[in-house]
C-alpha cells in the first residue's frame, strides 16, 4: 500500500517569513495530492491539492509543487501570518481510494 | 462543497459496549470514507463505505470490529464493537467532492473508560 512520509515535525518560523513542509509517497499510481488544516479541536480542512498531470499550483500564499518522477511533493506559505499556526497533513492517494496521510506538521508562527 | 454532519459529536463509553457513529451529506456523494485520528496523531483510513455492497476495509480493520452501512447516496453509519480503551479517538467521515477532492465531517469523539 501508500506510505507518506512528511518532514519536518515541527517548524517554527517568524511572522512574514516562507515555509515549506515535504513529503514523499511510495505508490506510483497515486495521482491525488491533497494537504490539509487543522487547528486544534477543528476536523481538517482542504486548503489545496494537486493532480499528477500538474506541476504546481498556487492559492494566494499558497502553492504546491510535485515531482512524479522523485514522487515528492512540497507546501510552500508565503508571508506567514499568526493565522497560520496549525498543524498540516500531506496525503496521497486518488480515484476511488481513500486518502493516504502523512504524520503531519505542527506550524508555529513567531510574532 | 458538502454540508457533513456527525452523530453523536462526542461520547463517553464504557469498555465492552459498542457505538454507532452517523454520517450525513447534505447532497448524494458517491464516496464515503471512515477515517480514525488517535490523540495527537494523523488519520488513518478504516474502510471505504460502499453503497449496495460491503465495506472495503484496510489493513488491520475488520468488520467485526468496525461494520459499516451505507444504506443510500447521503448515509452512512460506522459501529465501533466491543470497545476498549485503545478504541479512544476521534472518528471522522470524508465525502468526495469533485475531482476526488476529500471534505470531513466534523469527527465524533470517543473516549472508552
Amino acid at each position: 500500500g501508500e506510505n507518506v512520509e512528511q518532514h519536518p515535525s515541527t517548524l517554527s518560523v517568524q511572522e512574514g517569513d516562507s515555509a515549506v513542509i515535504k513529503c514523499t509517497y511510495s505508490d506510483s499510481a497515486s495521482n491525488y495530492f491533497p494537504w490539509y488544516k487543522q487547528e486544534l479541536g477543528k476536523r481538517p480542512q482542504l486548503i489545496i491539492d494537486i493532480r499528477s498531470n500538474v506541476g504546481e499550483k498556487k492559492d494566494q500564499r499558497i502553492a504546491v509543487t510535485l515531482n512524479k518522477t522523485a514522487k515528492h511533493f512540497s507546501l510552500h506559505i508565503t508571508e506567514t501570518q499568526p493565522e497560520d499556526s496549525a498543524v498540516y497533513f500531506c496525503a496521497a492517494g486518488g480515484g476511488a481510494d481513500g486518502l493516504t496521510f502523512g504524520k503531519g506538521t505542527h506550524l508555529i508562527i513567531q510574532p | 462543497s458538502a454540508v457533513i454532519s456527525q452523530k453523536p459529536s462526542r461520547d463517553i463509553c464504557q469498555r465492552g459496549t459498542s457505538l454507532t457513529i452517523q454520517c450525513q451529506v447534505d447532497s448524494q456523494v458517491t464516496m464515503m470514507f471512515w477515517y480514525r485520528q488517535q490523540p495527537g496523531q494523523s488519520l488513518t483510513l478504516i474502510a471505504t463505505a460502499n453503497q449496495g455492497s460491503e465495506a472495503t476495509y484496510e489493513s488491520g480493520f475488520v468488520i467485526d470490529k468496525f461494520p459499516i452501512s451505507r444504506p443510500n447516496l447521503t448515509f452512512s453509519t460506522l459501529t465501533v464493537s466491543n470497545m476498549s480503551p485503545e478504541d479512544s479517538s476521534i472518528y471522522l467521515c470524508s465525502v468526495d467532492g469533485s475531482q476526488e477532492t476529500q471534505y470531513f465531517g466534523p469527527g465524533t469523539r470517543l473516549l472508552v473508560l
